[in-house]
């Protein structure tokens, strides 16, 4: 079946405007999860959705970020008012749900370039 | 701090030699070990997942071992293959609450296997 899907692949824009990536994650999955990947860093968690509600969002790193989810499938993440600092890749995963043990499928990710 | 430390940060071999990538974490309480490997471009995917009760387990060429009691992993890869050559990141899973798992990630292994 379809993996996790992201888009865009890549994404290059302008410090100060905003930006918005899509996941679709994997059909009936309900637990969705966006990281931060900089380069030659490890993953760094932003925000966590469990159905269309976000139980933990503490990894988001400030308020120029945000993220939905409806109907229980596709997010968006929103970066407002880009910085150069938010240059990373952006990787979107799902598990059938957030509990122990459960794995988690990555998307291929966006890479977000703010020139 | 909850951490994942990795070494070596890089690693070259030649093709069908064996290596060892090492991980030592303060992550507690812990739920979880997993091992992701990471080609360039792509997402994660999960090699093993290991609990805080199992000392080893295989996928393939590729064994993880645990030692809880002094929070170190280990991923051996034995006869290494040209498609090993990527990132392999060690990522210890921390149990919130609501049965919910918040992944902690190293900033991985890269690994080159040269014919």
């Amino acid at each position: 079946g379809a993996g996790v899907s992201q888009s865009p692949s890549n994404k290059v824009t302008e410090k100060g405007k905003d930006v918005e990536l899509r996941c679709d994650p994997i059909s009936g999955h309900t637990a969705l999860y966006w990281y931060r990947q900089s380069l030659g860093q490890g993953l760094e968690f932003l925000i966590y959705f469990q159905g269309n509600s976000a139980p933990d969002k503490s990894g988001l790193p400030s308020d120029r970020f945000s993220a939905e989810r409806t109907g229980g499938s596709v997010s968006t993440l929103t970066i407002q008012r880009t910085q150069q600092e938010d240059s990373a890749v952006y990787l979107c995963a799902s598990s059938p749900n957030g509990v122990a043990g459960g794995e988690q499928y990555f998307g291929p990710g966006t890479r977000l370039t703010v020139t | 701090k909850n951490q994942v430390e990795q070494s070596p940060q890089s690693l070259i071999i030649l093709e069908g030699k064996n290596c060892t990538l090492q991980c030592n974490y303060t992550v507690s309480p812990f739920s979880n070990l997993r091992w992701y490997k990471q080609d360039t471009g792509r997402g994660p995917v999960s090699l093993t997942i290991m609990t805080f009760s199992e000392n080893t387990k295989s996928n393939g060429r590729y064994t993880a071992t645990l030692d809880a009691d002094t929070k170190q992993s280990s991923l051996h890869i034995t006869a290494s293959q040209l498609s090993d050559s990527a990132s392999y990141i060690c990522v210890v899973s921390r149990p919130f609450s609501g049965g919910y798992n918040k992944l902690i990630f190293g900033a991985g292994t890269r690994l080159a296997v040269h014919p």
